[in-house]
């Protein structure tokens, strides 16, 4: 089955670590995001990535960390300079506009916590 | 002004009645627009892409643009309960480098209800 694969679905951090959700994706899709959704609210966009090896900070990049070695995996680092990272992170990707369409689909989510 | 804006809500609706959803969008060179749907504690999920000026229909749900008016609707026919739900709108819009990648932005949603 294709599709995106977050994990772990939970995550607790204690205060001062750092934390890696992972993020991957059998689509063959060249672009992926990571937004994070507060309760109420919309998803605001952290990082995005087109290509391998290229990624651009989005909104609220401060306090988090990306890579993307590989087409398939997208990880996010959340380090311990983010004041308040209890949120649910949820990864999609897409195929660039060239090649059909532009549509995201998401990952089932990671709800990370605090303690 | 925010990138992407959808009207507050929250809406409610009887059961068989139209919902009317409506975005509106900053980036006049925003390409791509997208209507996704999320229940309570999921992932959103998918429901309308929408690329030129016009009406595109889908069973029950229309996406609407109007790109002199950066403004784009989703309308839900013949409302049921289990389309309760919050629904976002989401615009892509290419790089400042004009690339046709793009960055994918989200409003902050507008829950739905609708009651039997």
């Amino acid at each position: 089955d294709g599709g995106i694969t977050q994990s772990p679905k939970y995550l607790f951090r204690k205060e001062g670590q750092n934390v890696t959700l992972s993020c991957e994706q059998n689509l063959n899709h060249d672009a992926m995001y990571w937004y994070r959704q507060d309760p109420g609210q919309g998803l605001r966009l952290i990082y995005y990535s087109q290509i391998v090896n290229d990624f651009q900070k989005g909104d609220i990049a401060e306090g988090y960390s990306v890579s993307r070695e590989k087409k398939e995996s997208f990880p996010l680092t959340v380090t311990s300079a983010q004041k308040n990272p209890t949120a649910f992170y949820l990864c999609a990707s897409s195929k660039p506009r060239g090649q059909g369409n532009t549509e995201a689909f998401f990952g089932q989510g990671t709800r990370l916590t605090v303690v | 002004q925010k990138e992407v804006e959808q009207n507050s809500g929250p809406l409610s609706v009887p059961e068989g009645a139209i919902a009317s959803l409506n975005c509106t969008y900053s980036d006049r060179v925003s390409q791509s627009f997208f209507w996704y749907r999320q229940y309570s504690g999921k992932s959103p999920e998918l429901i309308m892409s929408i690329y030129s000026n016009g009406d595109k229909e889908d069973g029950r749900f229309t996406a609407q643009l109007n790109k002199a008016s950066q403004y784009v609707s989703l309308l839900i026919r013949d409302s049921q309960p289990s389309d309760s739900a919050t629904y976002l709108c989401a615009v892509n819009t290419p790089y400042a480098g004009g690339t046709s990648y793009g960055k994918l932005t989200f409003g902050q949603g507008t829950i739905l209800t609708v009651h039997p």
